[in-house]
């Protein structure tokens, strides 16, 4: 039990193009969802908390018009990298609670290159 | 910050033998603690968690201590297999928060054969 997928695993794309990440629960029902950003040989850095039906909060530094998140169902969070930059590229990763409960389960990762 | 680090602690154990993974947490109201595995391109993955109530808890060839007064926790992995070569996080939160984590900087374990 306790799993989520990621999609794409990996993305490519110019500078000045938006990607959407997809982050799904898929045996349990998720009421928060969390988006981190790792660098290499780096710990996790989260960006902002996704609680289903309501607006994400973003950590600091974070910007809410570049990184957007939306969390329309309890299966589901996406997050849009508007207008990418080279500097955005990185490993970006999701995780998800079940609702009353407090361990995060983690995604598999979804590398982004910008060029 | 606590998500920064340059370099990652490297600890190499020879097959076969028990591991030590050491963590060190900033926040002495923190009550809840998990342990992670990370291996190179995939995402974080659940191994045990404990709860500020307890010190000391077991799972399948993981132990996680859990020393409150000098805030220090410890991932002992027995037996230890190549499979178990990856970077070990160590996290931790307020259950009467949000439920954020803040995770350590990460040791990267070496088995050798």
């Amino acid at each position: 039990g306790a799993v989520v997928s990621q999609h794409p695993s990996w993305v490519i794309c110019k500078s000045g193009t938006s990607v959407k990440i997809e982050c799904r629960s898929l045996d349990f029902q998720a009421t928060t969802m969390f988006w981190y950003r790792q660098f290499p040989k780096q710990s996790l850095m989260l960006m902002a908390t996704s609680n289903e039906g309501s607006k994400a909060t973003y950590e600091q530094g974070v910007e809410k018009d570049k990184f957007l998140i939306n969390h329309a169902s309890l299966t589901l969070s996406t997050l849009t990298v508007t207008s990418a930059h080279p500097e955005d590229s990185s490993f970006y990763i999701c995780s998800a609670t079940a609702t009353g409960k407090e361990t995060q389960y983690f995604g598999p990762g979804t590398r982004l290159l910008v060029l | 910050g606590e998500n920064v680090g340059l370099h990652l602690p490297t600890l190499s154990v020879q097959e076969g033998d028990n591991s030590i993974i050491n963590c060190a947490y900033s926040n002495s109201a923190s009550d809840y603690f998990i342990w992670y595995k990370q291996e190179s391109g995939k995402g974080p993955q659940f191994i045990i968690d404990i709860r500020s109530n307890m010190d000391k808890r077991q799972g399948q060839r993981v132990t996680v201590l859990l020393n409150k007064t000098v805030k220090h926790l410890s991932l002992q992995i027995a037996a230890t297999q190549p499979g178990d070569s990856a970077v070990y996080f160590c996290a931790e939160t307020l259950l009467s928060g949000t439920y954020k984590y803040i995770f350590g900087t990460g040791t990267r374990l070496k088995v050798l054969a």
